[in-house]
């Protein structure tokens, strides 16, 4: 069976510092990767997603980047936290083999991130 | 307009009552539709898929409607356990299996 590791957990960083969040997959193959931030109170914001390695499509211009250096690993980094970039980042796939009504997207736990 | 909107409720109702939510999208060429729970603090789960003929899970219907461009959640005898945030989910047109693009989600109180 598939299964998506995000870490850490929870996160406290200081403005101006850097941020590196991963995210993997096991289980299948060639998925396609999303990151995703929830600010409080706020809905789920795409930020990155990927349809295979060292392809990268972001959805906002902002401080974050993303990469996916191997097939079912995707990262999310910052040179300079700010505070802004709190949130709730949640890492997600799905399959692109399948049909799109089967092809829902699968989270990871969550990194929950305060920038103080 | 944006590309996926709810009413944010929240929805208050009683144990046993039927609630309706309702969403609607910009894109007429979007093609994959589900709806996620989300619980407080926690990551979204996948509720159901939305079938263009609409389609059922116990106590949950879901059904598309392509020309008014929306999609809707039945929930009937509802539970306290079903208190949570709704989300509605539709693909960036022309990228199926790609951009999912989040509602911001409907709150649901169910109280005994």
């Amino acid at each position: 069976s598939q299964t998506i590791h995000q870490w850490p957990a929870t996160l406290v960083q200081p403005v101006g510092s850097p941020l590196s969040l991963e995210c993997t997959v096991e289980g299948t193959s060639n998925p396609n990767l999303y990151w995703y931030r929830q600010a409080a109170g706020r809905g789920l914001q795409l930020l990155f997603y990927s349809v295979g390695i060292g392809q990268i499509s972001s959805e906002v211009p902002q401080n974050l980047s993303a990469s996916r250096p191997q097939d079912r690993q995707f990262i999310l980094s910052s040179k300079k936290l700010l505070l802004s970039d709190s949130g709730f980042y949640l890492c997600a796939w799905n399959n692109p083999a399948m049909s799109s009504y089967n092809s829902p997207l699968h989270f990871g736990n969550g990194t929950r991130l305060t920038v103080t | 307009r944006k590309e996926v909107e709810q009413d944010p409720g929240p929805f208050n109702v009683p144990e046993g009552a039927t609630v309706a939510f309702n969403c609607t999208y910009s894109n007429s060429a979007s093609q994959s539709f589900f709806w996620y729970r989300q619980d407080c603090r926690k990551e979204p789960k996948l509720l159901m898929s939305v079938y263009s003929s609409g389609n059922e899970d116990g106590r949950f219907t879901a059904q598309l409607n392509r020309a008014s461009q929306y999609i809707s959640l039945l929930i009937r005898d509802s539970k306290l356990s079903d208190s949570a945030t709704y989300l509605c989910v539709v693909n960036r047109a022309n990228q199926a299996g790609t951009a999912l693009i989040f509602g911001k989600g409907t709150t649901l109180s169910v109280s005994s």
